[in-house]
């Protein structure tokens, strides 16, 4: 049974620092990555989705990263803001079903 | 495209009542999901269409629980009746296959009293 992890739980930084995030996932044989964002009382907004056969993923200040070997994902953000605040989830793809395993999620807080 | 609509946002009712939350997924997305968000347990999926027909329904904790999809442009999740264990924030999402990410809804917030 897969299982996802994401550490820390949550995470509390200055702003214009840069972050990782961490995911790790107990059976490396995926399909696909995907985090989100998750603001309070709100739903789940896609950052990135990473394909098995892909390395990493860029948008703008966001890196993510795969390593199905080892059974990691990072989530890189550069230059952090207080807009970035919000908890950031990790989802796998175990398989070619579409479903989704959701880790417990990080909870970030970038300061002013 | 509006994106994933969920109704109602909010709803509180008493604990034996019969409680239906309604989708729309997005147009043209093959794959819809129902998940529950709670605190000490996160996100936890309860069942997944493909094509209108359930999948996977073994996320789904109870008899009391039942969904359907009559039709590509519309799911409903059915609790009855309700507890007050039930109280959680109920979303859906959609996809267009699997290799595609999932777009969710803004969830519905269930609490039963």
């Amino acid at each position: 049974k897969q299982e996802v992890t994401q550490i820390p739980a949550a995470l509390s930084v200055p702003e214009g620092e840069n972050l990782v995030l961490n995911c790790s996932f107990t059976d490396s044989a995926i399909y696909n990555l995907q985090w989100f964002r998750q603001d309070p009382g709100k739903g789940l907004t896609s950052l990135l989705l990473i394909q098995s056969s892909q390395r990493e993923q860029t948008s703008g200040r966001l890196n993510a990263s795969l390593d199905k070997s080892s059974g990691r994902s990072t989530l890189y953000i550069a230059a952090s803001q207080p807009g970035d605040s919000a908890t950031y989830l990790c989802a796998v793809g175990s398989s070619n079903t579409g479903k989704l395993i959701f880790g417990q999620g990080t909870t970030l807080q970038v300061k002013p | 495209d509006a994106g994933v609509i969920q109704s109602p946002r909010h709803e509180v009712t008493e604990m034996g009542q019969e409680v239906t939350l309604r989708c729309k997924p997005i147009s043209g997305h093959d794959y819809l999901f129902w998940y529950r968000q709670t605190m000490m347990r996160g996100l936890e999926l309860l069942i997944y269409f493909n094509n209108n027909v359930p999948i996977d329904d073994s996320g789904m904790p109870e008899d009391r629980f039942s969904a359907k999809m009559p039709n590509a442009s519309f799911s409903t999740l059915k609790i009855q009746p309700s507890e007050p264990r039930d109280s959680a924030v109920y979303f859906c999402a959609s996809s267009f296959s699997e290799n595609y990410g999932y777009t969710f809804g803004s969830g519905t917030r269930l609490t039963v009293v």
